[in-house]
This record gives structure tokens, sequence and C-alpha cells, in this order.
């Protein structure tokens, strides 16, 4: 079975600062990872996904994820904050097992992040 | 088109009510889901629709019942719910029924229920 672990329920940076949101799965298979942005009152959109293809995935807005396998990791990353990223943050997995889980996401708890001027 | 839209936006009704959530996608996608998410939680997988047909339900309540009438639109008719059913609900679609970084989720605005 999958599981995603997001570390922090909330982080406040200031604009301009890295912003990192922390995240960590247990998969005992290869996982199927996924970052979403959740801004107040609206639906879920996706950030990025890691695909295999490459270890460091570059996203939307600016936004960057590095797959670690040996930390069994997915940091989510931003150079420099923007007032405009305050949300909530969601890293999701794939569920993948011997019996058909319909594409089914598995969610973190998920972490807001605060962006002071 | 790659939008998921939802109807309402809004949603108030009494214990005794029965309305009704719309959502329809035109991406071709063969799977539609129905999440609830409470305030500050990630989201809760309710049902799974895979190529029209019900594939997974998360032991919801009856109260809750799905319906797909064609591969674009899903419903999900209301009856006689409870207070702490009130929640924002989340429609999405997906190419395929399967897991895959291939095969991500497009969600919908939500619609924002209270039940009194």
């Amino acid at each position: 079975a999958q599981s995603v672990t997001q570390l922090g329920s909330h982080v406040s940076v200031s604009e301009g600062a890295l912003v990192l949101l922390r995240c960590n799965y247990s998969s005992s298979v290869p996982p199927y990872l996924f970052w979403y942005v959740q801004y107040p009152n609206q639906g879920l959109q996706l950030l990025l996904k890691y695909t295999s293809a490459a270890t460091l995935v570059k996203g939307i807005n600016g936004f960057e994820a590095e797959f670690k396998k040996s930390e069994t990791s997915f940091h989510l990353t931003k150079p420099s904050a923007h007032m405009s990223d305050a949300a909530e943050y969601f890293c999701a997995v794939s569920a993948t097992s011997l019996y058909n889980q319909g594409g089914k996401l598995i969610f973190g708890q998920g972490t807001e992040l605060s962006v002071k001027p | 088109d790659t939008e998921v839209t939802q109807t309402p936006k809004h949603l108030v009704m009494g214990m005794t009510n029965k309305k009704s959530l719309k959502c329809e996608q035109h991406m071709g996608h063969r799977a539609m889901y129905w999440y609830k998410q409470k305030a500050k939680k990630p989201p809760e997988l309710m049902f799974v629709y895979s190529y029209e047909k019900l594939s997974i339900n998360e032991s919801v309540p009856s109260r809750f019942s799905p319906e797909c009438p064609n591969s674009s639109l899903l419903n999900l008719h209301l009856h006689a719910l409870q207070p702490e059913d009130s929640a924002l609900y989340l429609c999405a679609s997906s190419q395929f029924p399967s897991g895959g970084p291939s095969n991500e989720q497009f969600f919908g605005p939500g619609t924002r229920l209270t039940v009194l």
C-alpha cells in the first residue's frame, strides 16, 4: 500500500525567500507522485508530476520537485516566493496494486503556505 | 477544453431536502471521481466511475447516490443529509481509470454544500 506524509501543516516565508514544502512517500512499487495546489474556495490544480523520466521535475508557476528514491522524498521548491503563492499544497501518490484501484489518489494532509510581504 | 465544470457553486439544503450536484467534462476522459473535502483537510475519495460504470464506492452512506448518465456527465444525488455532510464536494476526471504518471486528475472548482 502507498502513503504520503507532508511534514509541516503550515509554512510561512517572506516574499522573495525560498519555498520548501516537504513530502515523503511510502510505496512498495515505483510511485507515481503529484503535487497539487488549492487556492481558497477553489478546486485542486496540478503543479507537477513525477513520470520517472527525470528526477528533477519542473512545474507551473516556477515550482519544481526532486524525486529522491534513497530518501523516499519528493519535496517541492520555488527559489523566490510570491504573494500569489499563498495556498494549500497537497502531495499525492497514485495507488497501484495488483487490483484495480481506478486511478485512486492518496493525498498527504496538506501544507498551508503563507507569504509575508 | 481542459476544464471540469461543477454546478451549483453553493448549495444550502435542509435535512429533508433532495438535491443534486452536477459535474461535466468534455476532454474525452473515461474516469470520473467524486471527492468530499472538509476545511483544512485533503480530499476524501467517495466514488469512481470507469467507462460510465461505478468501480469504487468508498463505503459512502446511501444518502449519497452517484449517477453517470454519459461519458461527460456525473451527478451526485443528495437525500436526507446530516449537518456533518457540509463540505466542499469536488469532481475530477482523468483520461483512464488507472494509476500512472500520465493519468493525472483534473479537478472542478467544487460545490460548497451547507446542510442545515
